[in-house]
């Protein structure tokens, strides 16, 4: 089975603070996501990376950055954090076969971040 | 307009029920179709997995793509309690490191 592990289930952190959330996935998967969840907001994309040490933005990149030096494992940073970045984090990871052919995604059990 | 669109519920039934649960897209490139399922505080478990148009059963859950109207369907025969959750649909042209577009959810209540 797939397994993807995040850091931490919940997180309280004070306006400012820098964070770091960490992923691992243990299944060799070349293409790594975050993901932020809100109600009302659905599922928006932060950052993806589809190799070690690359990165591409996505929907809603300000105020994260990311970090993949080693394949199993993609980091999200908040710089300085802000309460408006209170919200469910999930990370999520897929394979990409040799003929190119998508493949889904798996999800961790995501991080509750409370920014105070 | 986002590129899908689900239908936001929350739906109520009863148990024994058939649940329909619908996404509608605008992006024609498309061609890989999820459902995956939320239990509340948990992240999303994949559901079901279908390549361009056509059913796809499995057990209980059927899901169905229309490309010609670019639309998409999620059956659930005979409803459980255990099938409480959100339910999200996501697409994906296949290219650009597998990224996915997804739905806002469908929240479903079984009630026993």
């Amino acid at each position: 089975d797939v397994k993807v592990t995040q850091s931490s289930r919940y997180l309280v952190k004070r306006t400012g603070e820098k964070v770091f959330l960490e992923c691992v996935q243990d299944m060799d998967h070349e293409n790594m996501f975050w993901y932020r969840q809100d109600p009302g907001l659905g599922l928006r994309l932060i950052y993806f990376s589809y190799d070690v040490k690359m990165k591409e933005k996505g929907d809603i990149p300000e105020g994260y950055s990311v970090s993949r030096e080693k394949k199993e494992r993609f980091s999200l940073i908040l710089e300085s954090a802000s309460t408006n970045q209170t919200s469910m984090y999930l990370c999520a990871s897929s394979s990409r076969t040799s003929r190119g052919r998508q493949e889904t995604q798996y999800f961790g059990p995501g991080t509750r971040l409370l920014v105070l | 307009q986002k590129e899908v669109e689900q239908d936001p519920g929350p739906l109520s039934v009863p148990e024994g029920a058939i649940v329909s649960l619908n996404c509608t897209y605008s992006n024609s490139a498309f061609q890989y179709f999820m459902w995956y399922r939320q239990y509340s505080r948990k992240g999303p478990e994949l559901l079901m997995y279908t390549y361009s148009s056509g059913n796809k059963e499995d057990g209980r859950f059927t899901a169905q793509v229309d490309k010609s109207s670019k639309y998409i369907s999620l059956f659930i025969r005979d409803s459980q309690p255990s099938d409480s959750a959100t339910y999200l649909c996501a697409m994906s042209a296949g290219t650009n490191a597998g990224k996915s577009t997804f739905g806002d959810g469908t929240t479903l209540t079984v009630k026993p």
